[in-house]
């Protein structure tokens, strides 16, 4: 069936270095890669999405690269800060009309001072 | 402008119990999602109500079922609690034909089936 795999399952970087999380997904119909931060207690928000036709998005730290040939899509964060910590979440979904999300396990985010 | 609300925020049952779980779309949305989320786990897809209607459904058993009201708003029930329903159960909603189909999640509901 339909699989996202995320790695790594956990991260630990300095405050101000950058943070790589990357994705592979199975079902070459999707086509909406959603990234969501998911900190204690709290449900998954997002925070930046690409869609198929796009290689590469980026809002301020945050950047996604998406190889659709190869099946996988990246997550970058830079001058990472402390508030960055949580839990991120990759997912795919062939969003033409709503289609369901298909989540990877997670990444623990941990950024020292 | 509200976001995703989702009542309660705890429950605790028992097994063999029944329960229902509550959730109001972010405004000016008309379709809702539900997620399975265990413990150290991404979300799993449970099914996703649009006019009504259950339109997609993923794996999860006929305990499992919902509804969806005239205002948007939506209930989860599931009959027969199992020890491993315990999870946080987590509402999205979104737009039919929004610009983007994004998912908005509310802060969800932690269902503990002792």
């Amino acid at each position: 069936g339909e699989n996202v795999e995320q790695h790594p399952s956990t991260l630990s970087v300095q405050e101000g270095d950058s943070a790589v999380i990357k994705c592979t997904y199975s079902d070459s119909a999707s086509n909406y890669f959603p990234w969501y931060k998911q900190e204690l207690g709290k449900g998954p928000q997002l925070i930046i999405d690409i869609r198929s036709n796009v290689g590469e998005k980026k809002d301020q730290r945050i950047a996604v690269t998406l190889n659709k040939t190869a099946k996988h899509f990246s997550l970058h964060i830079t001058e990472t800060q402390p508030e960055d910590s949580a839990v991120y979440f990759c997912a795919a979904g062939s969003g033409g009309s709503q289609g369901n999300l298909i989540f990877g396990k997670g990444t623990k985010l941990s950024v020292k001072p | 402008d509200a976001g995703v609300t989702q009542s309660p925020t705890h429950l605790i049952k028992t097994r063999g119990q029944q329960v229902t779980l509550r959730c109001s779309p972010k405004s000016g949305h008309d379709t809702v999602s539900w997620y399975q989320q265990a413990l150290g786990q991404g979300p799993q897809f449970i099914f996703q109500y649009y006019e009504e209607e259950e339109r997609q459904r993923g794996n999860f058993p006929d305990r499992f079922s919902g509804h969806q009201f005239p205002n948007y708003s939506s209930e989860l029930n599931v009959n027969a609690l199992l020890l491993g329903d315990s999870a946080l159960y987590l509402c999205a909603s979104s737009l039919v034909g929004g610009a983007k189909n994004i998912q908005y999640f509310g802060a969800g509901t932690r269902l503990s089936v002792l």
